[in-house]
């Protein structure tokens, strides 16, 4: 079967880090996504990784572990405008399959 | 460059009547998928087109919805009929496919349905 692990909900605070971690089991595995979605809007993809090893982009980076099956996505810097949820999602052959997402809150 | 396009936007309808979605994606993406998002959730994948064959539809509930990519480009989604848990955001993606940076992709802004 396929299933994706992800915290439902994380709270850190502007300027801080935070590090959301993204567990997977799928056939097939071919790649882990990091999308972004700000409330009543769609996804904005943030990263891709398909091979081990940590992927940076500004303040965000991201990680991956094909032989533990594990992911994360590290932010920097916070600011409020990150307050958002992020999703996790592997690519199964063709398919992507999304985690629940984490929704994260950012205090001042 | 044109994002993809869905619409309607909003949508309200009683239990049992039927709603359609209509999707218009990247120019060039030879690969589009409808998600359901149910709020608090992450998106869950109902079909997936490539160019207009059917990649995979194994969660579409097949008794009430239907979807089409006629010619390889826009497509449709309906649910005949509407049950109340049917209400969620209907999220329209496009990507490149194998030709292209593999699988990003790219959303439009969501039909929102509310079933009552």
């Amino acid at each position: 079967g396929q299933n994706i692990d992800q915290p439902t909900e994380m709270t850190a605070t502007e300027g801080a880090i935070v590090q959301i971690n993204c567990t997977y089991q799928t056939s097939g595995f071919n790649g882990l996504f990091w999308y972004q979605q700000h409330a009543g809007e769609a996804p904005t993809f943030l990263s891709y990784n398909v091979l081990d090893g940590l992927e940076e982009k500004g303040r965000f980076s991201s990680f991956l572990s094909r032989s533990k099956g594990y992911s994360y996505l590290l932010l920097k810097e916070l600011q409020m405008k990150d307050s958002a949820s992020y999703l996790c999602a592997a690519r199964s052959a063709s398919k992507i399959i999304f985690g629940s997402g984490t929704r994260l809150s950012i205090r001042p | 460059e044109a994002g993809v396009a869905q619409s309607p936007r909003y949508k309200i309808i009683e239990k049992r009547q039927s709603v359609a979605f209509w999707c218009n994606p990247i120019s060039g993406h030879a690969t589009l998928y409808w998600y359901q998002q149910i709020l608090g959730q992450g998106p869950k994948l109902l079909i997936q087109f490539q160019n207009n064959g059917v990649v995979d539809d194994s969660q579409l509930p097949k008794d009430r919805f239907s979807a089409e990519r006629l010619k390889g480009v826009d497509s449709t989604l309906k649910i005949q009929p509407a049950k109340l848990e049917d209400s969620a955001v209907y999220l329209c993606a496009s990507s490149l496919g194998d030709r292209g940076f593999p699988g990003e992709l790219f959303f439009g802004e969501g039909s929102r349905l509310t079933v009552l």
